[in-house]
């Protein structure tokens, strides 16, 4: 059954070091979220796209933080260099609009932890 | 913009007992509601919305969520929980106008016991 997918599920790394997670959104999806979720802050939105376009990255500390999309079944959120207070889950999301009425299908999340 | 405060952050219940989660938001605009439901390290799935119409959702679990706009509130309810109703849940808002993506509550943690 249709399901967004993200990788990995877990990663262990030490600061510094470059991390990237990938999520492929349900075919047929052309918006796809990224959300972190922590203890303290809750769920946070980091950035969206829509048609493979960012459309808001504002959430997202832009000096180390990166998201594309190199196509329609891929995404991408990278953290050069990570710090421990990365540490989270990172959940990507699909949909087929955005705002509104659009229900939003989660993946299961990258758990990173940063040492 | 908008923004959402659900006041418990844990309830805790016995299976059969009714239950009320409580869920406030602000928003300067007209708002869609929803409740997303999370179950241990799994990611969240929609469990009802309002879009417009009935201001009373049902899910097909038995959950229930009236959307007051007087009060500015959209609580969820179940008349009679089970323990694998035990969940994390999160009220969230959206809108047609400036950032338009989900904004999510805190979380309230149901725990049901037998």
């Amino acid at each position: 059954d249709a399901r967004v997918t993200q990788t990995p599920r877990h990663k262990v790394t030490e600061m510094g070091q470059e991390v990237t997670m990938r999520c492929q959104p349900i075919l047929g999806h052309n918006t796809v979220f990224w959300y972190r979720q922590t203890m303290m802050q809750g769920l946070e939105l980091l950035a969206y796209f829509r048609n493979r376009a960012p459309l808001d990255d504002s959430g997202m500390p832009k000096d180390r933080f990166s998201a594309e999309m190199p196509d329609a079944t891929l995404a991408t959120l990278k953290i050069q260099p990570s710090e421990p207070r990365d540490s989270a889950v990172y959940f990507c999301a699909s949909g087929t609009r955005t705002g509104g009425t659009g229900e939003l299908f989660f993946g299961e999340g990258s758990r990173l932890t940063v040492l | 913009a908008q923004s959402v405060t659900q006041l418990d952050s844990q309830v805790p219940v016995f299976e059969e007992a009714p239950v009320e989660l409580r869920c406030n938001y602000s928003s300067s605009v007209s708002v869609y509601l929803f409740w997303y439901v999370q179950y241990p390290n799994q990611g969240l799935q929609l469990l009802l919305k309002y879009l417009s119409g009935s201001t009373l959702v049902e899910s097909i679990n038995g959950f229930e969520a009236e959307f007051n706009k007087s009060q500015t509130s959209f609580h969820l309810r179940k008349p009679s929980v089970h323990i694998s109703d035990t969940a994390e849940y999160f009220c969230a808002v959206s809108t047609d106008t400036g950032r338009r993506a989900l904004t999510f509550g805190s979380g309230t943690r149901l725990q049901v016991q037998p």
